[in-house]
């Protein structure tokens, strides 16, 4: 299995450009998310899925959207880019919602100029 | 949702116990902890996770306090691998993982 892979590993985008940052698994879980690290802070939760077709806001969702129209795929958009956007964004997968570990993909480094 | 408290940083020589400390005071009785661990600019690594009895598994061992205010992450053999940044985390509504700003232990030769 190749586990939670993340597309692509590095970015830099202009101020309102937009983009999609890609996140899979292949382990058949049905819990997914995405999360963002600010240098030297810890992770803060933006969005995630509890299965195929159901999406919910974390801590800081504004600025990105979110989809699920598989269970392997939890893509996270940025409509119109901002400097504040600029951080480490991780996706991360779990079997299902509840007390159990969550696996994490090796990250995308996005800057916004 | 518990609020973590741990030291920011911590030094351990290698071949040594590293114990990190982590203080979960507001923690709900139903409420697991979970420690991870980041490693360099790596994704985190799930480490362990425990509600109140002590847990063991290959990594680590997690002793939890009897009135489940605080635990201790145990490595028992620290190596220059196990630099990082070490994670306790309460785990809300909706499995969000509450990341504050964790430990950074250093193992040194």
């Amino acid at each position: 299995n190749a586990g939670v892979t993340q597309t692509p590993k590095f970015q830099v985008l202009k101020t309102g450009q937009s983009m999609t940052l890609q996140c899979a698994q292949d382990m058949n879980h049905e819990y997914m998310s995405w999360y963002r690290q600010d240098p030297g802070m810890g992770l803060r939760l933006i969005h995630y899925s509890v299965g195929a077709g159901i999406t919910d806001q974390g801590e800081v969702p504004n600025g990105y959207n979110v989809s699920r129209s598989t269970t392997e795929d939890f893509p996270l958009r940025l409509l119109s880019a901002a400097p504040s956007q600029t951080s480490v964004y991780f996706c991360a997968s779990s079997p299902y919602l509840g007390d159990n570990e969550q696996f994490f993909g090796p990250g995308t480094r996005l800057t916004v100029l | 949702d518990a609020k973590t408290t741990q030291p920011p940083s911590m030094d351990c020589a290698e071949g040594r116990a590293a114990n990190l400390p982590c203080n979960h005071s507001t923690i709900s009785g139903n409420e697991y902890v979970y420690w991870y661990r980041q490693i360099h600019s790596q994704g985190p690594q799930y480490i362990i996770h425990g509600l109140k009895n002590n847990e063991t598994n290959e990594m680590a061992s997690l002793i939890i306090t009897e009135d489940r205010k605080s635990s201790t992450l145990i490595l028992p053999h620290a190596t220059l691998r196990d630099t990082a940044v070490y994670y306790c985390i309460g785990r809300s509504a909706g499995n969000m993982l509450t990341f504050g700003g964790g430990t950074r232990l250093m193992v040194k030769p």
